[in-house]
């Protein structure tokens, strides 16, 4: 089974950084993704790690550390539509290659 | 354009009557699953397929049941839907290829 923490909801100013934490705990491990969600609209691929470091894509960069069993989401210069949740989802080892998804965290940017 | 169908989007039904949700890809994907959501405690998955008369539970199957008779289709059955059954439903695909579900836009189920 997965273990799979972040936190619940954050708030951040527009034009700021924000990072968000995920944490998990897998019998083995096989790719961690980030994914966005605005509510009642379905989640957006945003990222995938497989290997340790960081992946930088525009404004977002996501990092995993699979020692530590560790990975965050870091978004620049943040805009109001960055208000969403953003889902931590990690695929074990196991033969299905469906990732499981954390509860998500609620980010909602302030002007 | 690719992509991932659900039908119908929204929908109110009275306990114990058979249903069926619809989900259809164009992308020739193998992978294909189907997700609940409510509030707090994200997204949890139903059953998953990896391909054509191969189905397996995901965290949450009691209720449920799904068929895959064709790689394009995916459709949720709920025989005796219930209260607790009321919730937000996602449907996606992957191909082997790639790392990236593709999620249908979602269908509204409310059970009364």
């Amino acid at each position: 089974g997965q273990n799979i923490d972040q936190p619940t909801e954050m708030t951040a100013t527009e034009g700021a950084i924000v990072q968000i934490n995920c944490t998990y705990q897998t019998s083995g491990f096989n790719g961690l993704f980030w994914y966005q969600q605005h509510a009642g609209e379905a989640p957006t691929f945003l990222s995938y790690n497989v290997l340790d470091g960081l992946e930088e894509k525009g404004r977002f960069s996501s990092f995993l550390s699979r020692s530590k069993g560790y990975s965050y989401l870091l978004l620049k210069e943040l805009q109001m539509k960055d208000s969403a949740s953003y889902l931590c989802a990690v695929r074990d080892s196991g033969g299905s290659y469906i990732p499981t998804f954390g509860r998500g965290t609620s980010l909602i940017v302030h002007p | 354009e690719a992509q991932v169908t659900q039908n119908p989007r929204y929908l109110i039904t009275v306990t114990g009557k058979k249903l069926t949700v619809t989900c259809s890809q164009n992308m020739n994907h193998e992978y294909m699953s189907w997700y609940r959501q409510d509030p707090g405690l994200g997204l949890r998955q139903i059953y998953y397929s990896m391909n054509v008369e191969v189905t397996d539970k995901g965290d949450v199957p009691e209720g449920y049941k799904v068929s895959r008779k064709e790689k394009r289709n995916f459709p949720l059955i709920l025989e005796s839907p219930s209260p607790n059954q009321t919730s937000l439903y996602f449907c996606a695909s992957r191909g082997t290829e790639g790392y990236e579900q593709y999620f249908g836009p979602g269908t509204r189920l409310t059970v009364t």
